[in-house]
């Protein structure tokens, strides 16, 4: 069975404090590790995709890494507006099985 | 580009009543999308698999008499919660499934909370 265990379950930084965002998993030959951030009350935005060990991807003050076991999402010199819930998602690459499987996320708040 | 709309955004009903839920696709084509439900301070749990032209899949424990699913259109899911009770009232979210430089990913709406009275 495909699991994905976020950490921490919540954070709390100082404007300017970065900080990780760690997600392990297990799951059924890895198809792609997605990044989502949702906000309250609303839908999980698209942030990142990952498809193998070794990747990186960056958007603004986010980047996103990838090994065989687990990835990172480091944010950089936060701001509030990036207070959120972040998720992280796999899709199990052997079953065929396209739906994601999510963590249960890792609330951030950024304090002015 | 990737936009998903849900509507209505939130609904209030009386327990017994059906409420009808549409998922689309804005601005491409989605032969797959997802349904999930969140409870508060929960993550997202998959509901069913709904595919364009064919049956839902639903995940083990989810009533398909009760959540129907019908998938019409390439741009468009519906999620029907029949005779709803107060134990359904949940943020439901859909996705849907895009094929976009050669990546599958999936694009979420904004949600529609349901609460049974």
């Amino acid at each position: 069975e495909d699991q994905v265990t976020q950490s921490p379950e919540a954070l709390r930084l100082q404007e300017g404090e970065s900080s990780s965002l760690n997600c392990s998993y297990t799951v059924s030959g890895l198809r792609g590790l997605f990044w989502y951030r949702q906000d309250p009350g609303k839908g999980p935005e698209f942030l990142f995709t990952l498809y193998s060990a070794g990747e990186e991807k960056e958007k603004e003050r986010l980047k996103a890494t990838l090994t065989k076991k687990e990835s990172f999402l480091h944010i950089t010199a936060p701001k509030p507006e990036d207070s959120a819930t972040y998720l992280c998602a796999v899709q199990a690459g052997d079953t065929g099985r396209r739906a994601l499987t999510f963590g249960s996320g890792t609330r951030l708040q950024v304090q002015p | 580009g990737a936009v998903v709309s849900q509507h209505p955004s939130w609904v209030i009903c009386k327990s017994g009543t059906s409420v009808k839920i549409e998922c689309r696709s804005l601005d491409f084509q989605a032969t797959t999308m997802f349904w999930y439900r969140q409870f508060p301070k929960q993550s997202l749990m998959l509901m069913a698999t709904s595919n364009e032209g064919s049956k839902a899949t639903y995940e083990q424990g989810v009533e398909k008499d009760k959540f129907l699913i019908n998938h019409a259109s390439l741009t468009l899911s519906t999620l029907t919660v029949t005779s709803a009770h107060p134990e359904d009232s949940s943020f439901y979210i859909c996705s849907a499934r895009s094929w976009r430089d050669s990546t599958d990913t999936q694009y979420f709406g904004p949600g529609t909370r349901l609460t049974v009275l």
